[in-house]
């Protein structure tokens, strides 16, 4: 186990409603980051927070977007969802020390909208 | 930009023959490559890291992965193959110089090992 659990499991949303993923971090891991894995593809990157500000982001509309909490904890928000909004959603945390430290991910949240 | 190709959706392998998962990647500097495992209905898993160093890299349950600069390539290696390790088999890079910890990703090799 890799200490990072995600919330809900599996989650059922319909088009243009909003859905907000959980995210519970290692004890001292400051920077988050959150993936979205379609289905038969691998992950993709959405936007990463170090010590609750946003400091990176791939080629996501605005309509994703996130928070992240001083308890290590973080939420991965979408608004107007969207068909293609189906997947797998990841979140992984890394700690501060070490030149270059693996992310741990956790199990993700199944995201399906119909 | 980065980007990372897993030339091969499927690897099939007999139980104790060695594997081989195909990973070349591309990037405007030097990379970070990690390869990563992901067992049904489970997240990521990470098995190794190329940093710098020694172009053999040694990772978890046995594998190996050996970086080849000139190649460009990351590929992923165990001597003797066992049934567990069926399973979805990520390459992934980060550009040394990117401000991020974003990594990219390839498509992803299913893995399967043959009783």
């Amino acid at each position: 186990e890799t200490g990072v659990t995600q919330s809900p499991t599996h989650l059922i949303k319909t088009r243009g409603q909003q859905v907000t993923l959980r995210c519970s971090s290692q004890s001292g891991h400051n920077t988050v980051s959150w993936y979205q894995q379609a289905l038969g593809q691998g992950p993709q990157f959405i936007f990463q927070y170090y010590r609750e500000e946003e400091n990176g982001r791939g080629n996501f509309p605005p309509r994703f977007s996130g928070l992240q909490f001083p308890n290590y904890s973080s939420e991965l928000n979408v608004n107007a969802l969207e068909l293609d909004d189906s997947a797998l959603y990841l979140c992984a945390s890394r700690g501060d020390s070490g030149r270059w430290n693996e992310q741990f991910f956790g199990p993700g949240t199944r995201l399906t909208v119909l | 930009a980065q980007s990372v190709a897993q030339p091969e959706d499927q690897v099939n392998v007999a139980e104790g023959n060695p594997l081989t998962v195909k990973c070349t990647y591309s990037v405007s500097g030097n990379p970070y490559l990690f390869w990563y495992v992901q067992y049904p209905n489970r997240g990521l898993q990470f098995l190794l890291k190329y940093i710098t160093g020694d172009n053999l890299v040694k990772g978890s349950y046995g594998f190996e992965a050996e970086f080849n600069k000139s190649q460009t390539s990351f590929h992923l290696k165990k001597p003797s193959a066992l049934v567990s390790d069926s399973a979805l088999y990520f390459c992934a890079v980060r550009d040394r110089g990117a401000g991020s910890y974003q990594l990219t990703f390839g498509k992803g090799t299913k893995l399967s090992v043959i009783p």
